[in-house]
């Protein structure tokens, strides 16, 4: 069956350096969704993309934080300038419909990001 | 803004009892609902909808609009059903899920 990957599993960066979140969606589908979720505490919405732009995103999504897809398969998530706390499980996702019957989201497993 | 509320962070049950997680939302209109799973070093799935009313491993939820709940259910818990659950609601198709902070819960033997 397939499934959403993330990589890596785990990155530990230093405070104010860049870090790109990569995510290979399931290869048929057409929206693609990043959420954050800090420790303790719940699942947040990012962002979400589609037609190659973003189509909306949270109040947590500002100027340090963009997304891409570079080719026909990656997703990605930089952020620019890293936080002590942008430290959170990172969750891509993504679905392939906007009929309301069949549009799930499907989650990868996540990318655990701890800023030093 | 619309917001999703779990009031339990932990919820403990014996293997064969029923078990109710809690789920209150506020959003003036009409959202979707959703109940998402997560296992142990597993990844979030959707566990089942409002709208498809149906019963997925024995737990059903049904929206109550009256009182803005969406409680899970199921009448004998399992000591496999012991995960993170998570209540989200979605205000139109493809738009964002807005989660509430989630329930652990743990079946025992």
């Amino acid at each position: 069956e397939p499934e959403v990957t993330q990589t890596p599993s785990h990155q530990v960066t230093q405070m104010g350096q860049e870090v790109i979140l990569r995510c290979v969606p399931i290869s048929n589908h057409l929206y693609f969704y990043w959420y954050r979720q800090i420790l303790g505490q719940k699942v947040e919405f990012l962002v979400s993309f589609y037609n190659n732009e973003i189509s909306e995103k949270s109040e947590i999504f500002d100027d340090q934080f963009s997304v891409e897809r570079p080719d026909g398969s990656n997703f990605t998530l930089k952020i620019r300038s890293t936080k002590l706390e942008d430290s959170a499980m990172y969750f891509c996702a993504s679905s392939d419909s906007m009929l309301v019957l069949v549009n799930e989201q499907f989650f990868g497993p996540g990318t655990r990001l701890t800023v030093l | 803004a619309q917001r999703v509320t779990q009031p339990e962070k932990l919820l403990s049950v014996f293997k064969g009892a029923p078990v109710e997680l809690k789920c209150n939302y506020s959003y003036s209109g009409s959202p979707e609902l959703f109940w998402y799973v997560q296992y142990s070093r597993q990844r979030l799935q959707l566990l089942l909808r409002h709208i498809s009313r149906e019963s997925i491993k024995g737990f059903t939820a049904d929206l109550n609009k009256g009182e803005t709940s969406f409680h899970l259910k199921k009448p004998f818990a399992q000591e496999e059903d012991s995960a993170m659950y998570y209540c989200a609601l979605r205000v139109t198709s493809g738009s964002r899920l807005t989660f509430g902070e989630g329930t652990q819960l743990t079946v025992n033997p």
